[in-house]
C-alpha cells in the first residue's frame, strides 16, 4: 500500500465548476501538507501549506486536512481553462521526507 | 523571493560524458532536496541535505554524486548515466529542521530536462 493515495484522474469539468482534489494518506505522522500545481514539462508549483489539521484559504483555493479521517482535500472555486494541469499532493512526517500522491490531471473545457 | 533557480534547462548527453546540475536558493532554506521525475509520475526522492550535510540518501546508484558547497546552493554531478536516467531532475528548498509549528513550505526549481543518449 502507497503512503499516499491520489486518484489520477483525468478530471473533466465544464469552466466555472467548483473542483474536488483529494489524497488520503496512512502514516499518521505526517503533519505538514501541501497542494502542487505542474504544468507539462515544469516544476511543481506550490499552491497551498498546511500544518496540522483545518481549513486555509487562498483566493479560489480551499485546503482542508482532517488529520484524524487521514484525508486531505484541494477545492478550486470557478475553475478556469488556465488551471488544467497536474496536481499533487505532497506531505511531510519529521523524516525530512516529502511523500508525493500519484498527481490528478485535471482538464477545465471552456 | 520564493524562488529556486536550476541551470541548465536541458541537458543532453552520451554515456561515457561527465555533467553537473546546479541549483541555487536564496531564501535561508536549510534543507535543499534532488528529486527525479519521470513522465506521468510524481516526483522522486534522491537526496535530502540539512545544513549543508547529507542526511538521505534514498539509495541512489552512484553515478548521481550530490554535493552542497554552501547553504545557499546544491549540486548534483553526474557520471556514465544510463539511457533510463533521463529524466526531469527536480532541485527543492525548505526551511528545515522539523521543530513543531515551523512552517515547511517546500519550494520547486524549474527543473532540469536530461536526456542520456
Amino acid at each position: 500500500q502507497k503512503e499516499v493515495e491520489q486518484d489520477p484522474g483525468p478530471l473533466s469539468v465544464p469552466e466555472g465548476a467548483i473542483v474536488s482534489l483529494n489524497c488520503t494518506y496512512s502514516n499518521s505522522a505526517f503533519q505538514y501538507f501541501m497542494w502542487y500545481r505542474q504544468y507539462s514539462r515544469k516544476g511543481p508549483e506550490l499552491l497551498m501549506y498546511t500544518y496540522s489539521s483545518g481549513n486555509k484559504e487562498d483566493g479560489r483555493f480551499t485546503a482542508q486536512v482532517d488529520k484524524s479521517s487521514k484525508y486531505i482535500s484541494l477545492f478550486i472555486r470557478d475553475s478556469q481553462p488556465s488551471d488544467s494541469a497536474t496536481y499533487l499532493c505532497a506531505m511531510f512526517g519529521n523524516t525530512g521526507k516529502l511523500i508525493f500522491g500519484q498527481g490528478t490531471t485535471l482538464q477545465v473545457k471552456p | 523571493d520564493t524562488e529556486v533557480t536550476q541551470t541548465p534547462k536541458h541537458l543532453v548527453m552520451g554515456m561515457t560524458n561527465k555533467k553537473s546540475l546546479k541549483c541555487e536558493q536564496h531564501m535561508g532554506h536549510r534543507a535543499m532536496y534532488w528529486y527525479k521525475q519521470k513522465a506521468k509520475k510524481p516526483p522522486e526522492l534522491m537526496f535530502v541535505y540539512s545544513y549543508e550535510k547529507l542526511s538521505i540518501n534514498e539509495s541512489v546508484p552512484s553515478r548521481f554524486s550530490p554535493e552542497c558547497p554552501n547553504s545557499s546552493l546544491l549540486n548534483l554531478h553526474l557520471h556514465a548515466l544510463q539511457p533510463e536516467d533521463s529524466a526531469l531532475y527536480l532541485c527543492a528548498s525548505s526551511q528545515g529542521p522539523f521543530l513543531a509549528g515551523a512552517n515547511q513550505s517546500t519550494f520547486f526549481g524549474p527543473g532540469t530536462r536530461l536526456t542520456v543518449l
